[in-house]
């Protein structure tokens, strides 16, 4: 069957840097995305990737490996807006995306 | 550019009714899937349509079902409402390509007494 792994809830503190892992298995891949949803609100694209490799954007990177079907997201410079819940998610062979169920971060000052 | 827009925000039914949720895409968006989100489950995929064809479909009954308008506007109808229907239900549209990202409304909040 297809998944998708994530830890569940992650703490942090402001100012320090957290990696969110997501491993992924799916029929055939077209990609990682990774989204952030803040409560109550829509879940806002963040990264995506289909090569090897990190891709930076500004204080986040997203980094996947094809071959081990692993994926991190890297926050730096935490601040208390990036409080959120982070979602992985996998595009598979019918380019359905399937989705982890989200690593709640928690940032304390 | 306007973003999603879902309709209503917010819905209370009893059991055994019919619900119909709208979905209108970002201009000039094709493609339209639905997803459900409840406390602690991913994203459950319902289904994509792609210009007024259903492209994809997940696991849900036949009591869920779709269409989708000519001008991409896009329509969810549940039939025969049960307690576990409730949850966030989340429209999202993209482009043609099929590895764009998906951009997400702030969706409709379904409860079912």
């Amino acid at each position: 069957g297809q998944n998708i792994d994530q830890p569940t809830e992650m703490t942090a503190t402001e100012g320090a840097i957290v990696q969110i892992n997501c491993t992924y298995q799916t029929s055939g891949f077209n990609g990682l995305f990774w989204y952030q949803q803040h409560a109550g609100e829509a879940p806002t694209f963040l990264s995506y990737n289909v090569l090897d490799g990190l891709e930076e954007k500004g204080r986040f990177s997203s980094f996947l490996s094809r071959s081990k079907g692993y994926s991190y997201l890297l926050l730096k410079e935490l601040q208390m807006k990036d409080s959120a819940s982070y979602l992985c998610a996998a595009m598979d062979s019918n380019y359905q995306l399937i989705w982890g169920a989200g690593t709640k971060l928690i940032i304390k000052p | 550019k306007a973003g999603v827009t879902q309709t209503p925000r917010y819905l209370i039914k009893t059991r055994g009714q019919q619900v119909t949720l709208s979905c209108s895409p970002i201009s000039g968006h094709r493609s339209v899937s639905w997803y459900q989100q409840t406390p602690g489950q991913g994203l459950q995929f319902l289904f994509e349509y792609f210009s007024e064809t259903q492209r994809n479909k997940g696991n849900f009954p036949g009591r869920f079902s779709g269409r989708q308008f000519s001008n991409s506007r896009s329509e969810m109808n549940v039939s025969t409402l049960e307690l576990g229907d409730s949850a966030l239900y989340l429209c999202a549209s993209s482009p043609d390509s099929r590895n764009q990202p998906q951009h997400f409304g702030d969706g409709t909040r379904l409860s079912i007494l």
